[in-house]
C-alpha cells in the first residue's frame, strides 16, 4: 500500500515556464488536496477536490489549476512559474468528511520546487 | 496561518516533558489537531481532540483544550531524541473536508 505518492522530489524551474506536479494515492480517498509549505508560515491550502469531477479553490490559488480526472490522481499545474512559488508542495488525501482521527489526512513526501 | 498561532522553536532535554503551545481563532472548529513532521517528510497525524473534550491522553502525549482562550497543548513525557521533529497544530474549518488550518509549526530540538 503505497498511499500517496508526489513526483517529483525535486524540480528546478525558470521563471516563466509551466510544469506539473503529480499526486496519486492508493486509497480510494474521495478527498484530495495540495498545500504548499513556506519557512515561518505553515502550510496554505491551494487547491482541493471533494471527488472526480470537482475542484475548489483553497486559500492560495492563485497562479495553480487542477483537475480531477480519476479518483486516485490530483495533479497540480504551474502555468507560468514565479520565483514566488518557490516553496514545499505537499499532497494530501482522506475518507469523506474527514471525522477527525477516523478519517485523517495522509500526506504525500512532498515536492521541493525552487523557481529562479 | 493567521488564524492558527505557535511559538518556533523549543529546546528540551532528554527525559524531560516538553510543552508546544497553540493558539486559534475559529470558536467553532469542530477538531484540533497535532501533526508531526520529521525532515524531508510529510506529515502524520500524531492525535486529534474534539471540541466539546478538555483533555485527551494517548500514552507520552496529553492533549489539553481550553475552549475559553481557543488555546491547545501538546505534552510529550520523557522526551526522547525521536521526539525531535516539527509540530504543527491545525484547526478544522466549518463546511468538514479536512480542510484543514495549519500552525507555522513549532520545531522541537531534544538534547541530551
Amino acid at each position: 500500500n503505497a498511499g500517496v505518492t508526489q513526483t517529483p522530489k525535486f524540480q528546478v524551474l525558470k521563471t516563466g515556464q509551466s510544469m506539473t506536479l503529480q499526486c496519486a494515492q492508493d486509497m480510494n480517498h474521495e478527498y484530495m488536496s495540495w498545500y504548499r509549505q513556506d519557512p515561518g508560515m505553515g502550510l496554505r491550502l491551494i487547491h482541493y477536490s471533494v471527488g472526480a469531477g470537482i475542484t475548489d479553490q483553497g486559500e492560495v490559488p492563485n497562479g495553480y489549476n487542477v483537475s480531477r480526472s480519476t479518483t486516485e490522481d490530483f495533479p497540480l499545474r504551474l502555468l507560468s512559474a514565479a520565483p514566488s512559488q518557490t516553496s514545499v508542495y505537499f499532497c494530501a488525501s482522506s475518507h469523506g468528511q474527514g471525522t477527525g482521527g477516523n478519517s485523517p489526512l495522509h500526506f504525500g513526501n512532498g515536492t521541493r520546487l525552487t523557481v529562479t | 496561518g493567521e488564524d492558527v498561532e505557535q511559538s518556533l522553536f523549543l529546546s528540551v532535554r532528554e527525559g524531560d516533558s516538553s510543552v508546544i503551545n497553540c493558539t486559534y481563532t475559529d470558536s467553532s472548529s469542530t477538531y484540533l489537531y497535532w501533526y508531526k513532521q520529521e525532515p524531508g517528510a510529510g506529515l502524520q497525524l500524531l492525535t486529534y481532540i474534539f471540541s466539546n473534550m478538555d483533555m485527551k491522553q494517548d500514552q507520552r502525549l496529553t492533549v489539553l483544550l481550553n475552549k475559553k482562550d481557543k488555546h491547545l497543548s501538546l505534552r510529550i513525557a520523557d522526551t526522547q531524541t525521536g521526539d525531535s521533529a516539527i509540530y504543527f497544530c491545525a484547526e478544522s474549518k466549518s463546511g468538514g473536508y479536512n480542510k484543514l488550518i495549519f500552525g507555522a509549526g513549532t520545531r522541537l530540538a531534544v538534547h541530551p
